[in-house]
C-alpha cells in the first residue's frame, strides 16, 4: 500500500494566490521529509528537506521565503506556494525515509501535486 | 559535471530483449545506489537498490555497481511494452549522506 499521501493531485490557481501542499507518512513517523520539483522533461530536483520540528534546509537557489514549508508533526509537511506565477507551474513531489531501516534506506515518493498557475 | 549522469535516451528495445542502462556518478563516498522507474505524468517508484558492488538481482531486474568505476547500471530481461517508462538512476550523496540526487533518466521504449 501508499506510504506517502500527498494531496492536492492537481491543482490551478490564478496567478499572485497561494497554494498549499500536504504531505503524510503513513507508515511511520518522519522527522525528515523531501520536497522534490520536476519540470517538463527534466529529472526531479531537490528542492528543501524539511525537518520536523525545526527549520527547512533550502537547496541552493530555491526561495525559503517563496516555498514556505511546515513540518508540524512527525506525520505531515506542507509546502505552501507563495505569490504564485506561470513559472511555478511544476510537478512538486514529496518523499520520506523510514530511518529506523538505517542510513541507507530509499525514499518513497508521494504521487506528487501538478500544479499549473495561469 | 553534473553528480548524476544518465544517456537520456530514448533506448529502444524488442519486447524480449534485454534493456541495459547505465549511470555514473561523481561523489566517490557514496554509499545508497537506487533505480527508480517513472510513467509519464506519475512520481517515481523504487525497483532496485544496491549499495555493494557487484549484481542484485530481482526478478527480471539486475543491478550492477562498481564503487572503484563509479558506475551503476540496470538491466532489464524479458522487456515488455510495459516495462516503456524514465528509468532514474539516484544515488544519496552530500556530507551527511541524505541527499538523493537523481541522475536525468534514461526513457525507455520497448515495441512489439
Amino acid at each position: 500500500g501508499a506510504v506517502v499521501s500527498q494531496h492536492p493531485s492537481r491543482v490551478i490557481c490564478k496567478s499572485g494566490t497561494s497554494v498549499k501542499i500536504e504531505c503524510r507518512s503513513l507508515d511511520f513517523q518522519a522527522t525528515t521529509m523531501f520536497w522534490y520539483r520536476q519540470f517538463p522533461k527534466q529529472s526531479l530536483m531537490l528542492m528543501a528537506t524539511s525537518n520536523e520540528g525545526s527549520k527547512a534546509t533550502y537547496e541552493q537557489g530555491v526561495e525559503k521565503d517563496k516555498f514556505l514549508i511546515n513540518h508540524a508533526s512527525l506525520t505531515l509537511s506542507t509546502l505552501t506556494v507563495t505569490s504564485a506565477h506561470p513559472e511555478d507551474s511544476s510537478f512538486y513531489i514529496c518523499s520520506v525515509r523510514d530511518m529506523a531501516l538505517g542510513n541507507n534506506s530509499p525514499l518513497h515518493f508521494g504521487n506528487g501535486t501538478r500544479l499549473t498557475v495561469t | 559535471q553534473k553528480e548524476v549522469e544518465q544517456n537520456s535516451g530514448p533506448l529502444s528495445v524488442p519486447e524480449g530483449a534485454i534493456a541495459s542502462l547505465n549511470c555514473t556518478y561523481s561523489d566517490r563516498g557514496s554509499q545508497s545506489f537506487f533505480w527508480y522507474r517513472q510513467y509519464s505524468g506519475k512520481s517515481p517508484e523504487l525497483i532496485m537498490s544496491i549499495y555493494s558492488n557487484g549484481d542484485k538481482e530481482d526478478g527480471r531486474f539486475t543491478a550492477q555497481l562498481n564503487k572503484a568505476s563509479q558506475y551503476v547500471s540496470l538491466l532489464i530481461r524479458d522487456s515488455q511494452p510495459s516495462d516503456s517508462a524514465t528509468y532514474l538512476c539516484a544515488v544519496f550523496s552530500g556530507a551527511a549522506g541524505n541527499k538523493l540526487t537523481f541522475g536525468g533518466g534514461t526513457r525507455v521504449l520497448v515495441k512489439p
